[in-house]
């Protein structure tokens, strides 16, 4: 049962443009919903995070929308640009399990020039 | 990378071979998990550990074992490998308890044959 699904599985976006990926949960008791980014070669690297007492959280060009009733939460990157082109992963987890983290499949990012 | 660092970065075995793959951390963090991560499946939990000698299954445990004798390296061993476990295999802390990011290491790459 996967309790974390991510769409699309690649985006291709021109410079300039918004990029949105999305995800959607099942299990109500997470709690902590970070994102990460992953160029090749390299591990995840954190890019942002929310908890759900919120349904906003923006740094720089990197937005996370996040709808609990839904159950779902975006990432949306604004003025997109050829270095954001990487793998995203969207997660999940309980305060209870520190780490043990779901994940979502990945979002292949490219951003043409 | 968060003071972590994985051995080896790429392995070729053959079936039916143990392997240990180590991770090795410079910042006593308590915390150590083990992903893989395979293509259309994100990063799924192996194995993780809350301390010296204190570590649980995650979610794809099976044919795998670890070890963790000393807070800063944390031992994955494939018993047996199989070409199903093929895979990039991922080394992370988190800084917790309750709900931190999780900080990866650059992966090992291996092959079974």
């Amino acid at each position: 049962q996967q309790q974390v699904k991510q769409s699309p599985q690649s985006l291709i976006v021109q410079k300039g443009g918004i990029s949105i990926i999305n995800c959607a949960y099942e299990n109500t008791a997470f709690d902590y919903f970070p994102w990460y980014q992953q160029f090749p070669g390299k591990g995840p690297a954190l890019l942002i995070a929310i908890r759900p007492d919120v349904s906003e959280k923006k740094e720089g060009r990197f937005t996370i929308s996040f709808n609990k009733s839904a159950k779902q939460f975006s990432l949306h990157i604004m003025d997109s640009q050829p270095g954001d082109s990487a793998t995203y992963f969207c997660a999940a987890s309980l305060g209870t399990n520190a780490g043990k983290s779901t994940f979502g499949d990945g979002t292949t990012l490219t951003v043409k020039p | 990378d968060a003071g972590i660092t994985q051995s080896p970065r790429h392995k070729v075995t053959e079936t039916g071979t143990p392997v240990t793959l180590r991770c090795h951390q410079t910042e006593n963090h308590r915390y150590m998990y083990w992903y893989r991560q395979d293509p259309g499946h994100g990063l799924r939990l192996i194995h993780y550990s809350y301390g010296v000698k204190d570590t649980d299954k995650g979610e794809v445990s099976d044919g795998y074992s670890v070890s963790r004798s000393k807070t800063e390296d944390f031992l994955l061993t494939l018993e047996s490998a199989t070409s199903s476990q093929t895979s990039v295999y991922f080394c992370a802390i988190s800084t917790g308890p309750g709900n931190s990011p999780l900080h990866f290491g650059n992966g090992t790459r291996l092959t079974v044959t």
